[in-house]
C-alpha cells in the first residue's frame, strides 16, 4: 500500500517566521511530488512541483526533495496570515497516473 | 483560460434520489479525475479517464456510483440511489500529463457540496 505521510497538527508560527511543512512517502519509484494548499471550504489548488532532488523556489515558497531518505517538504518565508490554510502532499508512483494524497498538514500564521 | 467548471455548487436531496454531477476540463487537458473528500477519510480518488475512457474505477465505493465522459469537455458522476453517507464534497480536476518527464499537474474544479439528508 503505497502511502504518504502528513502531519496534521495545527502548525502554528508566527507572522514573518518561516513555516515548515514535511510530507514522507513509501514508494521509491515515486517521480513527482507536489504540494496543493486548500483554503477552508475551497478546493486544492497547485502551488509547488518538483521532479528531482535538491531545491525549487518560486517566491516566498522553496520545496525540498530528498529522494534517498523519501521526504518532500515545503518552506514559506515570510508567514503570513493570509497563508493560514491546510497543505495537501501529494506524491506520483512510477506505475500509474494517479496520485497518492496526504491527509494535509493545517498551518496557522498567527499575526 | 477558464478553469475546471462543476455544477451545481450545492445539493440537498433526500435519500434515494438519484444525484447527477457535472464537470468540464479545462480544454486541451487529456486526464480527467473525480474525487470525494470528507473529514474522517480526506481526499479519495473515485475514477479517472484517459481521452474520455474509463482507465481505473477502483475508487468507486458502490454500484451506485457511476462515471461517464462522453467527450472531451464533459463528465457526470451520478449515485443512484443516493445515502446520507455520500455526503461530502466532490471534486473534478482535470491534467495534461507529460510522460516524458512526469509531469502531472492537476487543476481542481471548485467543488460540488452534496448534502444527503
Amino acid at each position: 500500500q503505497k502511502e504518504v505521510e502528513q502531519n496534521s497538527g495545527p502548525l502554528s508560527v508566527p507572522e514573518g517566521a518561516i513555516a515548515s511543512l514535511n510530507c514522507t512517502y513509501s514508494d521509491r519509484g515515486s517521480q513527482s511530488f507536489f504540494w496543493y494548499r486548500q483554503y477552508s471550504g475551497k478546493s486544492p489548488e497547485l502551488i509547488m512541483s518538483i521532479y528531482s532532488n535538491g531545491d525549487k523556489e518560486d517566491g516566498r515558497f522553496t520545496a525540498q526533495l530528498n529522494k534517498a531518505s523519501q521526504y518532500v517538504s515545503l518552506l514559506i518565508r515570510d508567514s503570513q496570515p493570509s497563508d493560514s490554510a491546510t497543505y495537501l502532499c501529494a506524491v506520483l508512483g512510477d506505475s500509474n497516473y494517479q496520485l497518492i494524497w496526504g491527509a494535509g498538514t493545517k498551518l496557522i500564521i498567527k499575526p | 483560460d477558464a478553469g475546471v467548471i462543476q455544477s451545481p455548487r450545492h445539493e440537498v436531496t433526500e435519500m434515494g434520489q438519484e444525484v447527477t454531477l457535472r464537470c468540464k476540463p479545462i480544454s486541451g487537458h487529456d486526464y480527467l479525475f473525480w474525487y470525494r473528500q470528507t473529514m474522517m477519510r480526506g481526499l479519495e480518488l473515485l475514477i479517472y479517464f484517459n481521452n474520455n475512457v474509463p482507465i481505473d474505477d477502483s475508487g468507486m465505493p458502490e454500484d451506485r456510483f457511476s462515471a461517464k465522459m462522453p467527450n472531451a469537455s464533459f463528465s457526470t458522476l451520478k449515485i443512484q440511489p443516493s445515502e446520507p453517507r455520500d455526503s461530502a464534497v466532490y471534486f473534478c480536476a482535470s491534467s495534461l500529463i507529460r510522460r516524458k518527464d512526469w509531469v502531472n499537474e492537476q487543476f481542481f474544479g471548485p467543488g460540488t457540496r452534496l448534502t444527503v439528508l
